[in-house]
């Protein structure tokens, strides 16, 4: 079955940092890029970064950067994000995504979410 | 860098079909665009996507009640024959070599 799955639920104090990982299953994990995207509460989807399976080369959108780490594990089809100094407006619902190498753009599956609440 | 942009809410009735919008700002008509369900309470799914040659492509397990179109730079989901579970936040999505974007979100309401 074609899926990716999250790790559990965190919960975190101001300023310290959150892994979050996605194992991916069903399909070649190098033919496609793994991205983040996080969901605040009644929000929108907000774009993190992406990481290629091949090489391991980043982007991260500006908001992030100095912030964000994003890491891949080949042998066992998994990628990682590890987001620091957290505050209160990153508690989220955290997606991994994919999209093929071959056409670049769409995202065309979602990881089920992993919640992420930061609280004193 | 590319901006999309769709109306916060829409309506229709059980039965019936709607049009939602994307619109993406100039300079960015190479783009692929990606449509996104989100059922209340559950993660996004991707329903489609529009190549640049205008075909799109549905995921997987997508029934053909949605289809898709575009005009300019103008992007539509189409949903015929409305189910309540087509109630729904949809964003649309688009990217290329660099940043990710995604649209504000359509709240789809079933009447």
């Amino acid at each position: 079955q074609v899926q990716l799955v999250q790790s559990g639920a965190e919960v975190k104090k101001p300023g310290a940092s959150v892994q979050v990982s996605c194992k991916a299953s069903g399909y070649t994990f190098a033919n496609y890029y793994i991205h983040w995207v996080r969901q605040a509460p009644g929000q929108g989807l907000e774009w993190m970064g992406c990481i290629n399976p091949i090489g391991a080369g980043v982007m991260y959108a500006s908001k992030f950067e100095g912030r964000v780490g994003m890491t891949r594990h080949t042998s066992i089809s998994t990628a990682n994000m590890e987001l620091t100094r957290l505050t209160s407006d990153d508690t989220a619902v955290y997606y991994c995504a994919r999209e093929p190498l071959a056409s670049p753009g769409p995202l065309d599956l979602w990881g089920p979410g992993t919640l992420v609440t930061v609280s004193s | 860098q590319p901006v999309l942009t769709q109306s916060p809410s829409a309506s229709a009735f059980l039965g019936a079909s709607v049009k939602l919008t994307c619109t993406l700002n100039s300079g960015h008509s190479s783009y692929a665009i990606a449509w996104h369900q989100q059922q209340p309470e559950k993660g996004p799914r991707f329903l489609m996507k529009f190549n640049t040659d205008g075909s799109y492509t549905r995921g997987d397990g997508i029934p053909d009640r949605f289809s898709g179109s575009s005009s300019g730079a103008e992007h539509y989901l189409v949903i015929s024959g409305l189910q309540s579970e087509d109630e729904a936040d949809y964003f649309c999505q688009t990217g290329g070599t660099g940043i990710r974007v995604f649209g504000g979100g359509t709240k789809l309401t079933v009447l």
